[in-house]
Parts: structure tokens; sequence; C-alpha cells
């Protein structure tokens, strides 16, 4: 498995602004991906953010809305651009530990936007 | 593509009685099936994981599952539930073949009575 931690844990935004969210990962994986969950909904992935490469968005997410960086196989961030009231969710990074073929969770980022 | 339906919405048990929480997938191979709990205010915690073999999996605070390819089902049992148990529930499924990307189902809330 792996420890995973996100910052921030949650936040209140205005909208027209911009949140970063930061996930910290224990050991060194090359799979990472990030997910929306909007309140009382399941999880949807945005992307996936392996090393070395560009983040693939799925449909219905772009990077203009969502970049995200993936420095080192460590860290990664999900930025959350020109926030509205729509992107109040809850964004949770995950890895997949090299032979693993499974996703472990961070503890998530709860963001409202007013 | 692969979709995951959770049939039941929410759940009512009773602490002591048992729990069982249906999860139906639709993949054309076999896939990798994933049952993870979300606390309230938690993150996603993986319970079991089914990839290939014996169809009944272990996993962890008692909590097991059973694979019928025929039935394209991947149901979570617990004997006796307890009061920490109430939480909400994801199933999910996903594939190598299609980059280890997980889709979710809906999701059940199971609310635990005294």
């Amino acid at each position: 498995s792996a420890v995973i931690s996100q910052k921030p844990s949650r936040d209140i935004c205005q909208r027209g602004t911009s949140l970063t969210i930061q996930c910290q990962v224990d050991s060194q994986v090359t799979m990472m991906f990030w997910y929306r969950q909007q309140p009382g909904q399941s999880l949807t992935l945005i992307a996936t953010a392996n090393q070395g490469s560009e983040a693939t968005y799925e449909s219905g997410f772009v990077i203009d809305k969502f970049p995200i960086s993936r420095p080192n196989l460590t860290f990664s961030t999900l930025t959350v651009s020109n926030m509205s009231p729509e992107d109040s969710s809850i964004y949770l990074c995950s890895v997949d530990p090299t032979g693993s073929d499974t996703q472990y969770f961070g503890p998530g980022t709860r963001l409202t936007v007013l | 593509a692969q979709s995951v339906t959770q049939p039941d919405i929410h759940i009512t048990v009773s602490e002591g009685a048992s729990l069982e929480l249906r999860c139906n997938y639709s993949y054309g191979a076999t896939p990798y099936l994933f049952w993870y709990v979300q606390s309230p205010g938690q993150g996603l915690q993986l319970l079991l994981k089914y990839f290939s073999g014996d169809t009944l999996v272990q996993g962890i605070k008692g909590f097991e599952a059973e694979f019928k390819r025929s039935q394209s089902s991947f149901n979570l049992r617990k004997p006796s539930v307890h009061w920490s148990d109430a939480a909400e529930y994801f199933c999910a499924v996903g594939a190598k073949a299609a980059g280890n990307k997980l889709t979710f189902g809906g999701g059940t809330r199971v609310l635990v009575k005294p």
C-alpha cells in the first residue's frame, strides 16, 4: 500500500479564483490519478497523471480548467481554475504502486466555492 | 466501456445483523473488482479486491465478497455488523487494458441501528 497526504484538507474559495491541491505519497509511484466526488455522488476520474508524460484527461475534463503537474514520482498537484459553485466537491488523489494494480486513496480535499 | 451498478442507494441494518451489498458490473473481459469504504469526512479505504482465482475473497474488518461471473456480480457481505460499519460503500471495476483506471458504482450508504 502507500501513505498519501493531501493539502489543503478543506478550503472555501470565491468564484473566479483558483486553488491548487497537493498530493504527496510516501513512496515512488508511476501512476497517480485525480478524482472528483460531487456532493452526494460517486467518484469520477478527472485524469491520469503518470510521471514522465502529460496528464491524460477523461471526457468532460479539460486541461485549462484542471491543470495537473507531476514533477516527480512522489508528488502531484491539481489546480481547479476559475472556480464556480459547481466545482464544490471533494477532490481525491490516488496512487497505483507498481505491480499492485490497486489504487490507494488520499484523504481528499473538500472544496466549497461561494 | 466499463460500468458498475449498485442497486441499493441506502441500506439500514441492525447492529449484529448480517449485511449484503450488491454490485453488478459490465465489462468485456474479467475485470479487476474492488470494494472501498468511505466513512464520513474521510477518504476511501480498500476493503478487498478480486483479480483471479478463488471467487470468495476475504478483506479487512470481517468483510468478504464473492465473484460470480455468470451473474456479473461481486457482492459484499459481513455476517455481523458493528455500529462502526456505518459508512458509504463503493464497488469499482478496473482493468489493465484500461490503464488501471477505476469506474465506480454510485455507492450504497449503510446505516446501522442500535
